[in-house]
């Protein structure tokens, strides 16, 4: 069955250090992947997708997301996080198998706090 | 271009009564989805549809819940009648079937 995790209800770091928000999924065929945020009162963004090529996705904001086939997992990193990085970060997938019927899955979230 | 519009923003009503939700994708997505999501946890799907023909409903509860999408366009999310606990925000997203889901920015409801 099609699953995605994130075992971190949330992340705390401090201002300009390096951020991972972690994520790990399960499904049948070949995966797409994505992350979103979610600002206070805000609808879901989109930052960034992985469908194939190369491992490293850059996105929105200075994000990027690193995805390890044999982890099976997709973690978002951004080199040094800022104040207002801070917000719920979703990560999703799409399993494009002829089972999945390409449904979109979401974890449950992180919530990233940045420290001044 | 425009983003994925849905109305009402807020919606507020007693248990048993009846709601609807509209929705209206960004033009030329084909896959259109409905999610619901409750106060501090990550958007269920509730349906998806590709163009007019629904491709995943196994998390609606159809016993209340229903939706259609008019011509393979706009959409409407129909709970009657409602319970306590589907107080959430219902979220409309739309897509390309390789692109990442572009999504609006929700009803909020809450049933009293």
């Amino acid at each position: 069955a099609q699953s995605v995790a994130q075992p971190e209800d949330q992340v705390n770091v401090a201002e300009g250090n390096p951020l991972t928000v972690k994520c790990t999924y399960s499904v049948s065929g070949n995966p797409y992947l994505f992350w979103y945020v979610q600002y206070p009162n805000r609808g879901l963004q989109f930052l960034l997708k992985y469908i194939t090529g190369d491992n490293l996705v850059k996105g929105s904001y200075g994000f990027e997301a690193e995805f390890n086939k044999s982890q099976t997992s997709f973690h978002l990193k951004k080199p040094s996080a800022l104040v207002s990085d801070s917000a719920l970060y979703f990560c999703a997938v799409r399993d494009m198998g002829p089972a999945g019927g390409f449904k979109t899955i979401f974890g449950a979230g992180t919530r990233l706090f940045v420290k001044a | 271009e425009a983003g994925v519009a849905q109305s009402p923003r807020y919606k507020i009503i007693e248990k048993r009564q009846s709601v609807a939700f509209w929705c209206n994708p960004i033009s030329g997505h084909a896959t259109l989805y409905w999610y619901q999501q409750i106060l501090g946890q990550g958007p269920k799907l509730l349906i998806q549809f590709q163009n007019n023909g629904v491709v995943d409903d196994s998390q609606l509860p159809k016993d209340r819940f229903s939706a259609e999408r008019l011509k393979g366009v706009d959409s409407t999310l129909k709970i009657q009648p409602a319970k306590l606990e589907d107080s959430a925000v219902y979220l409309c997203a739309s897509s390309l079937v390789r692109g990442g889901g572009f999504f609006g920015p929700g009803t909020r409801l809450t049933v009293l």
